[in-house]
Protein backbone atom coordinates (compact mmCIF):
# COMPACT_ATOMS: atom_id res chain seq x y z
CA UNK A 1 0.00 0.00 0.00
CA UNK A 2 1.07 3.45 -0.63
CA UNK A 3 -0.76 4.84 2.03
CA UNK A 4 -1.55 8.93 1.77
CA UNK A 5 -0.01 10.59 -1.04
CA UNK A 6 0.26 14.12 -1.58
CA UNK A 7 1.09 16.42 -4.81
CA UNK A 8 3.13 18.72 -4.90
CA UNK A 9 5.26 18.44 -2.46
CA UNK A 10 6.56 22.09 -2.90
CA UNK A 11 4.41 24.93 -4.28
CA UNK A 12 5.06 28.38 -4.85
CA UNK A 13 1.71 30.93 -5.50
CA UNK A 14 1.39 34.35 -6.18
CA UNK A 15 -1.35 35.97 -4.10
CA UNK A 16 -4.45 35.78 -5.65
CA UNK A 17 -3.90 32.82 -7.92
CA UNK A 18 -5.93 29.26 -7.09
CA UNK A 19 -4.79 25.78 -7.13
CA UNK A 20 -5.64 22.77 -5.82
CA UNK A 21 -3.52 20.01 -3.44
CA UNK A 22 -4.33 16.58 -3.71
CA UNK A 23 -4.87 13.68 -1.75
CA UNK A 24 -5.02 10.21 -1.98
CA UNK A 25 -5.25 7.33 0.24
CA UNK A 26 -5.57 3.35 -0.71
CA UNK A 27 -6.60 2.04 2.67
CA UNK A 28 -10.14 2.16 2.28
CA UNK A 29 -10.32 4.84 5.21
CA UNK A 30 -13.53 6.68 5.59
CA UNK A 31 -12.38 8.96 7.32
CA UNK A 32 -10.02 11.93 5.37
CA UNK A 33 -8.50 15.51 7.04
CA UNK A 34 -6.46 18.67 5.74
CA UNK A 35 -4.42 20.44 8.44
CA UNK A 36 -1.83 23.17 8.47
CA UNK A 37 0.86 23.36 10.45
CA UNK A 38 2.83 26.58 11.09
CA UNK A 39 5.89 27.88 13.49
CA UNK A 40 4.98 27.73 16.66
CA UNK A 41 1.57 26.34 16.67
CA UNK A 42 -0.22 22.84 16.52
CA UNK A 43 -1.71 21.53 13.77
CA UNK A 44 -4.84 22.93 12.94
CA UNK A 45 -8.14 21.21 10.92
CA UNK A 46 -9.29 22.85 7.67
CA UNK A 47 -11.87 20.89 6.50
CA UNK A 48 -12.51 16.83 6.91
CA UNK A 49 -14.18 14.08 5.57
CA UNK A 50 -16.39 11.37 7.06
CA UNK A 51 -17.66 9.47 3.84
CA UNK A 52 -17.90 10.28 0.15
CA UNK A 53 -20.09 13.72 -0.36
CA UNK A 54 -19.58 14.26 3.42
CA UNK A 55 -17.82 17.35 4.11
CA UNK A 56 -17.04 19.73 7.30
CA UNK A 57 -15.34 21.86 7.97
CA UNK A 58 -12.21 22.33 10.88
CA UNK A 59 -10.80 24.79 13.06
CA UNK A 60 -9.69 27.28 9.84
CA UNK A 61 -11.74 26.80 6.94
CA UNK A 62 -12.10 30.30 5.42
CA UNK A 63 -10.16 30.36 2.24
CA UNK A 64 -10.45 27.02 1.48
CA UNK A 65 -12.65 24.33 -0.01
CA UNK A 66 -12.74 20.85 -0.33
CA UNK A 67 -14.93 18.04 -2.25
CA UNK A 68 -15.02 13.59 -1.88
CA UNK A 69 -16.58 12.61 -4.97
CA UNK A 70 -14.79 9.12 -3.99
CA UNK A 71 -13.90 7.37 -0.89
CA UNK A 72 -9.69 7.52 -2.07
CA UNK A 73 -9.66 11.00 -2.76
CA UNK A 74 -9.56 14.72 -1.00
CA UNK A 75 -8.29 17.65 -3.09
CA UNK A 76 -8.20 20.60 -1.27
CA UNK A 77 -8.59 23.77 -3.42
CA UNK A 78 -7.20 27.22 -2.10
CA UNK A 79 -9.59 29.73 -3.47
CA UNK A 80 -7.39 32.88 -3.58
CA UNK A 81 -4.00 32.57 -2.13
CA UNK A 82 -2.64 34.90 0.73
CA UNK A 83 0.75 34.96 2.21
CA UNK A 84 -1.26 34.05 5.75
CA UNK A 85 -1.76 30.33 3.81
CA UNK A 86 2.13 30.31 3.57
CA UNK A 87 2.28 26.93 5.84
CA UNK A 88 3.02 22.76 4.92
CA UNK A 89 -0.09 21.12 4.58
CA UNK A 90 -0.56 17.44 5.68
CA UNK A 91 -3.36 15.53 4.69
CA UNK A 92 -4.71 12.26 7.02
CA UNK A 93 -6.82 9.59 7.09
CA UNK A 94 -8.03 6.95 9.66
CA UNK A 95 -10.30 4.09 9.31
CA UNK A 96 -13.31 5.55 10.95
CA UNK A 97 -14.48 8.47 12.92
CA UNK A 98 -14.31 6.54 15.84
CA UNK A 99 -10.35 5.92 15.41
CA UNK A 100 -9.81 9.72 14.38
CA UNK A 101 -6.78 9.52 17.16
CA UNK A 102 -4.86 7.38 15.25
CA UNK A 103 -4.22 9.02 11.90
CA UNK A 104 -2.05 8.25 8.88
CA UNK A 105 -0.28 11.51 7.17
CA UNK A 106 0.85 12.18 4.04
CA UNK A 107 4.22 13.60 3.51
CA UNK A 108 3.11 16.94 3.13
CA UNK A 109 2.40 19.44 0.50
CA UNK A 110 5.08 23.09 1.17
CA UNK A 111 3.30 26.04 0.04
CA UNK A 112 4.73 29.83 0.22
CA UNK A 113 2.30 32.33 -1.32
CA UNK A 114 3.96 35.82 -2.22
CA UNK B 1 -5.87 29.45 26.47
CA UNK B 2 -4.53 26.69 24.51
CA UNK B 3 -6.44 23.47 24.24
CA UNK B 4 -2.94 21.11 24.75
CA UNK B 5 0.10 22.80 25.81
CA UNK B 6 3.80 21.02 25.82
CA UNK B 7 7.05 22.69 26.83
CA UNK B 8 8.90 23.12 23.36
CA UNK B 9 12.38 21.83 24.73
CA UNK B 10 14.45 21.47 23.46
CA UNK B 11 15.32 18.35 25.65
CA UNK B 12 19.25 17.37 24.80
CA UNK B 13 20.14 14.36 26.35
CA UNK B 14 23.23 11.57 25.97
CA UNK B 15 22.16 8.00 24.37
CA UNK B 16 20.97 5.82 27.10
CA UNK B 17 19.73 8.28 29.14
CA UNK B 18 15.59 8.53 30.17
CA UNK B 19 13.63 11.16 29.45
CA UNK B 20 10.35 12.33 30.24
CA UNK B 21 8.14 14.58 29.04
CA UNK B 22 4.78 16.07 29.87
CA UNK B 23 2.01 17.77 28.27
CA UNK B 24 -1.52 19.56 29.81
CA UNK B 25 -4.57 20.21 28.46
CA UNK B 26 -7.24 22.36 29.15
CA UNK B 27 -10.66 20.58 28.78
CA UNK B 28 -11.58 17.97 31.32
CA UNK B 29 -14.18 16.17 28.66
CA UNK B 30 -11.24 14.98 26.71
CA UNK B 31 -11.53 11.50 26.21
CA UNK B 32 -8.24 10.15 23.91
CA UNK B 33 -5.28 10.53 24.43
CA UNK B 34 -2.26 9.97 21.25
CA UNK B 35 1.94 10.66 21.39
CA UNK B 36 2.78 11.61 17.91
CA UNK B 37 5.80 11.59 16.50
CA UNK B 38 7.61 14.14 13.88
CA UNK B 39 11.07 13.98 12.11
CA UNK B 40 12.72 17.23 11.06
CA UNK B 41 10.58 17.93 8.04
CA UNK B 42 8.09 14.83 7.81
CA UNK B 43 5.05 13.88 8.34
CA UNK B 44 3.68 13.36 12.03
CA UNK B 45 3.12 9.80 12.36
CA UNK B 46 1.30 7.66 15.59
CA UNK B 47 4.25 6.77 18.40
CA UNK B 48 1.54 5.20 20.94
CA UNK B 49 -2.52 6.27 22.46
CA UNK B 50 -2.77 6.79 25.84
CA UNK B 51 -5.00 4.74 28.08
CA UNK B 52 -6.22 5.57 31.20
CA UNK B 53 -4.38 2.83 33.03
CA UNK B 54 -1.12 3.81 31.35
CA UNK B 55 0.67 2.10 28.94
CA UNK B 56 3.92 0.42 27.72
CA UNK B 57 5.01 -0.01 24.41
CA UNK B 58 8.82 -1.45 24.67
CA UNK B 59 11.47 1.42 25.42
CA UNK B 60 8.34 3.79 25.87
CA UNK B 61 5.82 3.99 28.35
CA UNK B 62 2.62 6.61 28.42
CA UNK B 63 0.79 7.83 31.41
CA UNK B 64 -2.60 9.94 32.10
CA UNK B 65 -3.69 11.88 35.00
CA UNK B 66 -6.93 13.13 34.42
CA UNK B 67 -7.47 14.65 37.82
CA UNK B 68 -4.23 17.09 37.02
CA UNK B 69 -5.34 16.73 33.04
CA UNK B 70 -1.62 16.01 32.26
CA UNK B 71 0.10 13.12 30.01
CA UNK B 72 3.14 12.02 30.36
CA UNK B 73 5.84 10.14 27.61
CA UNK B 74 8.53 8.49 29.20
CA UNK B 75 11.71 7.35 27.21
CA UNK B 76 14.01 4.89 28.73
CA UNK B 77 17.33 3.60 27.19
CA UNK B 78 17.55 6.87 24.77
CA UNK B 79 18.57 5.98 20.94
CA UNK B 80 19.80 8.40 18.37
CA UNK B 81 17.39 7.17 16.38
CA UNK B 82 14.67 8.58 19.03
CA UNK B 83 15.68 12.75 18.06
CA UNK B 84 12.35 13.84 17.16
CA UNK B 85 9.71 16.37 18.09
CA UNK B 86 7.18 14.29 20.39
CA UNK B 87 3.25 15.97 19.46
CA UNK B 88 0.63 15.63 22.31
CA UNK B 89 -2.96 15.32 20.68
CA UNK B 90 -6.32 15.27 22.69
CA UNK B 91 -9.42 14.45 21.51
CA UNK B 92 -12.43 15.92 22.54
CA UNK B 93 -15.83 15.54 21.56
CA UNK B 94 -16.24 13.53 17.99
CA UNK B 95 -13.64 15.26 16.19
CA UNK B 96 -11.47 17.70 17.70
CA UNK B 97 -8.73 16.63 17.19
CA UNK B 98 -6.06 19.43 19.00
CA UNK B 99 -2.52 18.87 18.99
CA UNK B 100 0.32 20.58 21.05
CA UNK B 101 3.20 22.54 18.88
CA UNK B 102 5.50 19.39 20.04
CA UNK B 103 8.86 18.81 22.29
CA UNK B 104 11.75 18.79 20.20
CA UNK B 105 14.09 16.06 21.85
CA UNK B 106 18.08 15.46 20.62
CA UNK B 107 19.90 12.36 21.70
CA UNK B 108 23.73 13.24 22.02
CA UNK B 109 26.28 10.69 21.12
Amino acid sequence: NAGVTQTPKFQVLKTGQSMTLQCAQDMNHEYMSWYRQDPGMGLRLIHYSVGAGITDQGEVPNGYNVSRSTTEDFPLRLLSAAPSQTSVYFCASSYSRAGVGEQYFGPGTRLTVT
Amino acid sequence: RKEVEQDPGPFNVPEGATVAFNCTYSNSASQSFFWYRQDCRKEPKLLMSVYSSGNEDGRFTAQLNRASQYISLLIRDSKLSDSATYLCVVLTGANNLFFGTGTRLTVIP
